[in-house]
């Protein structure tokens, strides 16, 4: 158990439709950061937060938005989804935004689109 | 931009070395990881090197960098049943935060 939680960890929806995952970090850790697993894209890297800051963008469409709270949990939204948009959505959390430490995953969430 | 470069699956009897390689093309990565991912599990960290470092050996694993060729690999020793899983090369290159390049992922089957 990594201490990164991630809900829901199934998610089943309709094309069109919008959802919100969700990501708790580490205790302590301000860094979070969402990565897209698919089958034809691999893991990509989508965004990086740092204590309520966007800190890094990688290759995160416009349809999808992230946020960090105060608390420092994260919620991943993803509007007008598409078939292609089904895959595992993994959350990692370090301590800083700036040191080499290892990046700790959550389960991820499995979004299908239909 | 970075790219990262795996083979696709290995399979190996149990007992057995299992090595796993990976190429990548960011000459300023600074830190190579390999992460292991179970089954509808989440990706653990097995071991890192830092990029002025040739080898290193954890307990069963080795992990060996050619800097010149920018080639990693992962060396598992007595490879056992329960390491089948797929392994992920990432480098971490210089930039802002901490963002990994990931490959593609090798699918490991270890057969008893």
């Amino acid at each position: 158990d990594s201490g990164v939680t991630q809900t829901p960890k199934h998610l089943i929806t309709a094309t069109g439709q919008r959802v919100t995952l969700r990501c708790s970090p580490r205790s302590g850790d301000l860094s979070v950061y969402w990565y897209q697993q698919s089958l034809d894209q691999g893991l990509q890297f989508l965004i990086q937060y740092y204590n309520g800051e966007e800190r890094a963008k990688g290759n995160i469409l416009e349809r999808f938005s992230a946020q960090q709270f105060p608390d420092l949990h994260s919620e991943l939204n993803l509007s007008s989804l598409e078939l292609g948009d089904s895959a595992l959505y993994f959350c990692a959390s370090t301590e800083s935004g700036f040191t080499y430490n290892e990046q700790f995953f959550g389960p991820g969430t499995r979004l299908t689109v239909l | 931009g970075e790219d990262v470069e795996q083979s696709l699956f290995l399979s190996v009897r149990e007992g057995d070395s299992s090595v796993i390689n990976c190429t990548y093309t960011d000459s300023s990565s600074t830190y190579l990881y390999w992460y292991k991912q179970e089954p509808g599990a989440g990706l653990q960290l097995l071991t890192y090197i830092f990029s002025n470092m040739d080898m290193k050996q954890d307990q069963r694993l080795t992990v060996l960098l050619n800097k010149k060729d920018k080639h990693l690999s992962l060396r598992i020793a007595d490879t056992q049943t329960g390491d089948s899983a797929i392994y992920f090369c990432a480098e971490r290159g210089n930039n802002a935060g901490n963002m990994l390049t990931f490959g593609g992922g090798t699918r490991l089957m270890v057969k008893p």
